[in-house]
C-alpha cells in the first residue's frame, strides 16, 4: 500500500535554531516528491518539488533532500523564524501521475 | 491574479441538507481538484477534472458530485450531508498534470450536525 509517513508529529524549537523534518514513503515507483507549508486555517503552499532524479532542492531557508534508494526525504529549515510555525506536509506522486499521496504533516512551533 | 478562491469559508449543515462548495481559479489552469482534510490526517482526493466537461473520481468520492462546465469553475456538491462529511475542503488547480505544482484555495470548513 502506498504510504507517506512523517516524523516527528510535532516539534517545538527556539527562534533562530535549525531543524530537520523527516518523510519516509513506500510509493513505488514514484515520479516526484513535494513539500508543502500549511499555515493554520490556510491552504497548503508549495515549498519544493523534486523528481526522482534530484537529490536536493532549496527555496530560501528551506532545503529538501531526497534519497530514492532508501525512500527517504528531509526538509531542513535554517535560522527559523516565528513565521515558520506551520504544518509541513510531504507529498509523493506516483509514476503514473494518477495519484498524490499526502503525509499527515509535522506541526512546527517556533517560539521566541 | 486572485489565484484559487473558495466560498463559503465556513458552513454548518444539518444532517440530510445539501449544499454546493464553490471553487474558482483565474489562472487558466486545466486541472482542478477537490480534497478533504480531516483532523490529524493527510489530504484525500475527492474528485478531479482535467478540463471543462471532464471529471473523474478520486480516492473518497462517495457522497459528493462535481461538474466542470467552464475552465474557471469546479463546484463540489453534497447532496445528503452526513456527520462523516465534517471536514475542511480544499480546492486546487495546476496548469497541466499532477507532476506540476498545485495551487490551493484557502479552504471551506464544513460541520454537519
Amino acid at each position: 500500500k502506498n504510504q507517506v509517513e512523517q516524523s516527528p508529529q510535532s516539534l517545538i524549537i527556539l527562534e533562530g535554531k535549525n531543524c530537520t523534518l523527516q518523510c519516509n514513503y513506500t510509493v513505488s515507483p514514484f515520479s516526484n516528491l513535494r513539500w508543502y507549508k500549511q499555515d493554520t486555517g490556510r491552504g497548503p503552499v508549495s515549498l519544493t518539488i523534486m523528481t526522482f532524479s534530484e537529490n536536493t532542492k532549496s527555496n530560501g531557508r528551506y532545503t529538501a533532500t531526497l534519497d530514492a534508494d532508501t525512500k527517504q526525504s528531509s526538509l531542513h529549515i535554517t535560522a527559523s523564524q516565528l513565521s515558520d510555525s506551520a504544518s509541513y506536509i510531504c507529498v509523493v506522486g506516483d509514476q503514473a501521475g494518477t495519484a498524490l499521496i499526502f503525509g499527515k504533516g509535522t506541526t512546527l512551533s517556533v517560539s521566541s | 491574479n486572485a489565484g484559487v478562491t473558495q466560498t463559503p469559508k465556513f458552513r454548518i449543515l444539518k444532517i440530510g441538507q445539501s449544499m454546493t462548495l464553490q471553487c474558482t481559479q483565474d489562472m487558466n489552469h486545466n486541472y482542478m481538484y477537490w480534497y478533504r482534510q480531516d483532523p490529524g490526517m493527510g489530504l484525500k482526493l475527492i474528485y478531479y477534472s482535467v478540463g471543462a466537461g471532464i471529471t473523474d473520481k478520486g480516492e473518497v468520492p462517495n457522497g459528493y458530485n462535481v461538474s466542470r462546465s467552464t475552465t474557471e469553475d469546479f463546484p463540489l456538491r453534497l447532496e445528503l450531508a452526513a456527520p462523516s462529511q465534517t471536514s475542511v475542503y480544499f480546492c486546487a488547480s495546476t496548469p497541466q498534470g499532477r507532476g506540476h505544482e498545485q495551487y490551493f484555495g484557502p479552504g471551506t470548513r464544513l460541520t454537519v450536525t
